[in-house]
């Protein structure tokens, strides 16, 4: 089956600039997770969704961050005003439950360059 | 704090040497640790869990709480293990703590 897909692979976006990263989860999972991928460093947790419901946003970098999730499915994390330290890779995961013990789905990511 | 400690960044051996990768965690509560494994080209995905107890690809990792350790090992590598790997830490019921990842190139 399908897994999890994001887009764009690919963003190269100028200093100051908005931008929004999708994340589609495998169907039927419930809980979606982000993490950013800094260069040299390991996975930084950002956020978690569980259904529609952001319960910890506590590691989302700063205030120019936010992410939403629509209809269980689809999640969009923004970065506004980039900045050049948020050049990095995204990846976005999925699992059928909010529980560590289950396996998280991890799509191909995307790449973010500030320049 | 919560950390997980992947001291090295490339670890190089020959094809059949023993390979162990090492992971140190801190965390004050029972941990549930598990390593992934990224090929290149591919996505991040699961490679073992510890409460599973399992060997996947001949790896196995064992929980040393004493040590707070969770090294992966595998007696003979082979050349398609060559890979990013990385220890993670479930920190509560969601979250998990990624170690910084070790390269491993296995060398024919």
């Amino acid at each position: 089956g399908a897994g999890v897909s994001q887009s764009p692979s690919n963003k190269v976006t100028e200093k100051g600039k908005d931008v929004e990263l999708r994340c589609d989860p495998i169907s039927g999972h419930t809980a979606l997770y982000w993490y950013r991928q800094s260069l040299g460093q390991g996975l930084e947790f950002l956020i978690y969704f569980q259904g529609n419901s952001a319960p910890d946003k506590s590691g989302l970098p700063s205030d120019r961050f936010s992410a939403e999730r629509t209809g269980g499915s689809v999640s969009t994390l923004t970065i506004q005003r980039t900045q050049q330290e948020d050049s990095a890779v995204y990846l976005c995961a999925s699992s059928p439950e909010i529980r560590v013990s289950y396996e998280q789905y991890f799509g191909p990511g995307t790449r973010l360059t500030v320049t | 704090a919560q950390r997980v400690t992947q001291p090295e960044k490339l670890l190089s051996v020959f094809k059949g040497a023993p390979v162990e990768l090492k992971c140190n965690y801190s965390y004050s509560g029972s941990p549930e640790l598990f390593w992934y494994v990224q090929y290149s080209r591919q996505r991040l995905q699961l490679l073992l869990r510890h409460i599973s107890r399992e060997s996947i690809k001949g790896f196995t990792a064992d929980l040393n709480k004493g040590e707070t350790s969770f090294h992966l090992k595998k007696p003979f590598a082979q050349e398609e293990d060559s890979a990013m790997y990385y220890c993670a830490l479930a920190s509560g019921t969601y979250k998990y703590i990624f170690g910084t990842g070790t390269r491993l190139k296995v060398l024919a």
